[in-house]
């Protein structure tokens, strides 16, 4: 059974301290990893995806990277905006995903 | 715009009343899901489609049911055997099936279901 855990649960920042969210995971082979933000009320928005360990992506003042273990979501300087719950999730073959239970940041001006 | 769409946003409920959450999608995909969202839990998967006409069960199926007559909708049915039905709801779309699909999926914005 593919297993997603996130850390931590809720992380709180000033404006342009930066620091990574971090999502470990366990699954029988790793065909892919996702991450997503949600705002509050709203569907999950799609950021990036990872298929094979070394993997990097970048959006904006985001980083996502990809070990065998697990992955890493660097925010850079990051804003107010950047205020949201950020979710992994693995697909390891199957026709579905599996999804951590997300850490939520908020970001103080 | 592609994308997808879900109606009602909120909707309130009476125990012991059936409801159905409409979900529709206009990017070509052939699987789409149901979700499930309560606070300080993950997403839970409750029924998933990949292909018209076939559905399987997810991992909270209990209490619910869908179908899939057309590409485009896949409504979810809360029935009055669901124990616990306030939560918010979300239905995703992605492109393909099976084991190929190591491709991302894509939301809604959610029901927000309240039973009273």
């Amino acid at each position: 059974e593919d297993q997603v855990t996130q850390s931590p649960e809720a992380l709180r920042l000033q404006e342009g301290e930066s620091s990574s969210l971090n999502c470990s995971y366990t699954v029988s082979g790793l065909r892919g990893l996702f991450w997503y933000r949600q705002d509050p009320g709203k569907g999950p928005e799609f950021l990036f995806t990872l298929y094979s360990a070394g993997e990097e992506k970048e959006k904006e003042r985001l980083k996502a990277t990809l070990t065998k273990k697990e992955s890493f979501l660097h925010i850079t300087a990051p804003k107010p905006e950047d205020s949201a719950t950020y979710l992994c999730a693995v697909n390891s073959g199957y026709s579905t995903l599996t999804f951590g239970k997300g850490t939520m940041l908020l970001v103080s001006p | 715009d592609g994308g997808i769409t879900q109606s009602p946003k909120y909707l309130f409920r009476k125990e012991g009343q059936n409801v159905t959450l409409s979900c529709e999608q206009n990017l070509n995909h052939d699987a789409m899901y149901w979700y499930r969202q309560d606070p300080g839990q993950g997403l839970r998967l409750i029924y998933y489609s990949q292909i018209v006409n076939d559905f399987q069960k997810g991992d909270i199926a209990e209490g619910y049911s869908v179908s899939r007559e057309k590409k485009e909708s896949f409504p979810l049915t809360v029935t009055s055997a669901q124990k616990n039905p306030t939560a918010f709801y979300l239905c995703a779309s992605s492109i393909g099936p099976g084991q190929t699909a190591n491709t991302e999926a894509f939301f809604g914005q959610g029901t927000r279901l309240t039973v009273v």
